[in-house]
């Protein structure tokens, strides 16, 4: 079965660039989607198909992906980004979620 | 207003049943891929089972046998029934939508908590 690999944790100073991973064998010819949880709540679409926004989720977050890895990036990150970041891809039916990034703003 | 509301959740007993559902509004359950995610205490997202548009359901390996997937499009609803329930059953389930694979789930419940335990 495919798997995806994210970093357990990533941390950000206010205002900075946080960059959140996703590693999959040949992950770049597949769609990555990438969802934010918050503590209590459900998780949210924030990015879909690689690098594609939901109305309402700001340009501070985009995203890339080539050969084995997909990138979440998080620009001029504010105190309300902090939480739990998903990547996700469909294969073999199913969907396949990374284990999930804890992102802490400083 | 496009939205999932589950219901259904609750303690249960090791070997007991369930039936999750899934009330959907502002668009057609039967057009979309429609799944159930699970998210133990502490832990990340596991897709449990999913049904397409054409009715195929999958099922995850860790509750095949054990799990159905179904719609009512009448009702406009999504359902899990869950039989033989175990411990590491417990979870809160969310439903989720897709239009399709290339979309991402973006419309999500509010999720419905289930616990397995005696």
């Amino acid at each position: 079965s495919y798997e995806l690999t994210q970093p357990l944790s990533v941390s950000v100073a206010l205002g900075q660039t946080a960059r959140i991973t996703c590693g999959g064998n040949n992950i770049g010819s597949k769609d990555v989607h990438w969802y934010q949880q918050k503590p209590g709540q459900a998780p949210v679409l924030v990015i879909y198909r690689d690098n594609n926004r939901p109305s309402g989720i700001p340009e501070r977050l985009s995203g890339s992906n080539s050969g084995n890895t997909a990138t979440l990036t998080i620009s001029r990150a504010q105190a309300g980004d902090e939480a739990d970041y998903y990547c996700q891809v469909w294969d073999s039916s199913t969907g396949v979620f990374g284990g999930g990034t804890k992102l802490t703003v400083l | 207003e496009v939205q999932l509301v589950e219901s259904g959740g609750g303690l249960i007993q090791p070997g007991g049943s369930l039936r999750l559902s899934c009330a959907a509004s502002g668009f057609t359950v039967s057009s979309n891929y429609m799944s159930w995610v699970r998210q133990a205490p502490g832990k990340g997202l596991e897709c449990v089972s999913v049904i397409y548009s054409g009715g195929y359901t999958y099922y995850a390996d860790s509750v095949r046998g054990r799990f159905t997937i179904s719609r009512d499009n009448s009702k406009n609803t999504l359902y899990l029934q869950m039989n033989s329930l175990r411990a590491e059953d417990t979870s809160v389930y969310y439903c989720a939508r897709a239009s399709s694979t290339s979309s991402g789930m973006d419309v999500w419940g509010q999720g419905t908590t289930v616990t397995v335990s005696s």
